[in-house]
Formats: structure tokens, C-alpha cells, sequence
């Protein structure tokens, strides 16, 4: 069965520090991972999505995540972060066709420090 | 992308009762997935609503605490029986529209539930 696990409960960080959020996943197949950001009060937001070739997603917001076949990791990342990041950011997994089923990890809180 | 009705948005229900919420998709779709994210947690998949057959339930989910009924491709109810303070939570209807690299989950604004 797929499975998610996220490193980080909760994140605390000052404005224009850089950001990495870790994400595993434990799967033998072929997967789809997703990165998804909630903001307070706020539905899910896709940020970033991997289907294939080239490993170094680049997302919305100035996201971006790689994805290390080796490691099962698919962690996030932004040089400098904003304020407005303050956020639940939430890895995802999906295996590689069509209309499956998410599953979703822990999810990381992350507050920023103005 | 795709839009997702869900109604109702919000309610607060008593203990013993039972709440159906209902899923409603801007076009047809294969399957349809319920999900629970309790308090200051992560979303749990309930179970795939599959038409034409019985609803697919994860590890802890049973179909007699969480009906589901899937009358057609667009619509889809998810009951939760017997409430309980315990689910108390956001429970959200979400497809999955598109192939490979368009492949992408969409979401319901969610039903949050307070049972009293």
C-alpha cells in the first residue's frame, strides 16, 4: 500500500530564511507526487506536481521540488521565504494512472516570522 | 479543472444523528474519493465512491458508520451515522480529472462537521 511520511510536524522560520520540507513515500511502483499548500481557512491548493522526467519540479510561488527516485523522497523547497507562506503544506502520492486515489502525508505547519 | 459542489458547507449536529453530504461534480467522472481531516490534521481517504458498485473503504472505515451512494457519474452522498463528538471534522469530496502529466486532484470546499 502507498504510504506518505513527512518529517517536520512544525516549521518555524524568519522571512527570506530557505525552506526544505521532506517528504518519503513508500511505493514499488510507478508513483505521481504532488505537493499541496492549505492556508488558514483556505481549501487545498496544488502547488507543484512529478509525473516523469525531469526530477527538479519547479511549482507556483517560487516552489520547487526534486524528486530522488533512490531515496523515495520528494522534498520542497524555496530559497527565501515570504509572510504569506505561513501555511499547512502537504505531500501527496498517487500511483501512476489515471484516476487513483491520493494519499496524502502528515502535513507541515509552517509559520513564518515577519 | 473541475468544479465541486458539496453541501452542506457547515453544520453542527447532535450526538446519534446522522448527516448526509452530498458531492456534486461539473462533469462525469470515474471515481469519486471521501476524505476526513480532522482538527489540525492531515486528510484521511475514506473510501472511493465507484458507480455502479459498492464504495471501496479504507483500513478503519466501515460502510455502516459511512455510507456512500453513487447514483451516477456526477453525484455522490457520503452519510455519516451515528455521530458521535469524535467526528467532529472537515469532510471533503474530491476527483481525480486527466492523464499523466495532467493527472490532478481537485477538491469540494468541504463540510465541517461539530457534533455536540
Amino acid at each position: 500500500a502507498q504510504s506518505v511520511s513527512q518529517h517536520n510536524h512544525h516549521v518555524i522560520l524568519s522571512e527570506a530564511a530557505s525552506l526544505e520540507l521532506g517528504c518519503n513515500y513508500s511505493y514499488g511502483g510507478t508513483v505521481n507526487l504532488f505537493w499541496y499548500v492549505q492556508y488558514p481557512g483556505q481549501h487545498l491548493q496544488l502547488l507543484l506536481k512529478y509525473f516523469s522526467g525531469d526530477p527538479l519540479v519547479k511549482g507556483i510561488k517560487g516552489f520547487e521540488a526534486e524528486f530522488i527516485k533512490s531515496k523515495f523522497s520528494f522534498n520542497l523547497r524555496k530559497p527565501s521565504v515570504q509572510w504569506s507562506d505561513t501555511a499547512e503544506y502537504f505531500c501527496a502520492v498517487t500511483r501512476y494512472s489515471s484516476a487513483s486515489k491520493i494519499i496524502f502525508g502528515s502535513g507541515t505547519r509552517l509559520s513564518i516570522r515577519p | 479543472s473541475a468544479v465541486i459542489s458539496q453541501k452542506p458547507s457547515r453544520d453542527i449536529c447532535q450526538r446519534g444523528t446522522s448527516l448526509t453530504i452530498q458531492c456534486q461534480v461539473d462533469s462525469q467522472v470515474t471515481m469519486m474519493f471521501w476524505y476526513r481531516q480532522q482538527p489540525g490534521q492531515s486528510l484521511t481517504l475514506i473510501a472511493t465512491a465507484n458507480q455502479g458498485s459498492e464504495a471501496t473503504y479504507e483500513s478503519g472505515f466501515v460502510i455502516d458508520k459511512f455510507p456512500i451512494s453513487r447514483p451516477n457519474l456526477t453525484f455522490s452522498t457520503l452519510t455519516v451515522s451515528n455521530m458521535s463528538p469524535e467526528d467532529s471534522s472537515i469532510y471533503l469530496c474530491s476527483v481525480v480529472r486527466g492523464q499523466d502529466r495532467n493527472t490532478e486532484a481537485f477538491f469540494g470546499q468541504g463540510t465541517r462537521l461539530t457534533v455536540v
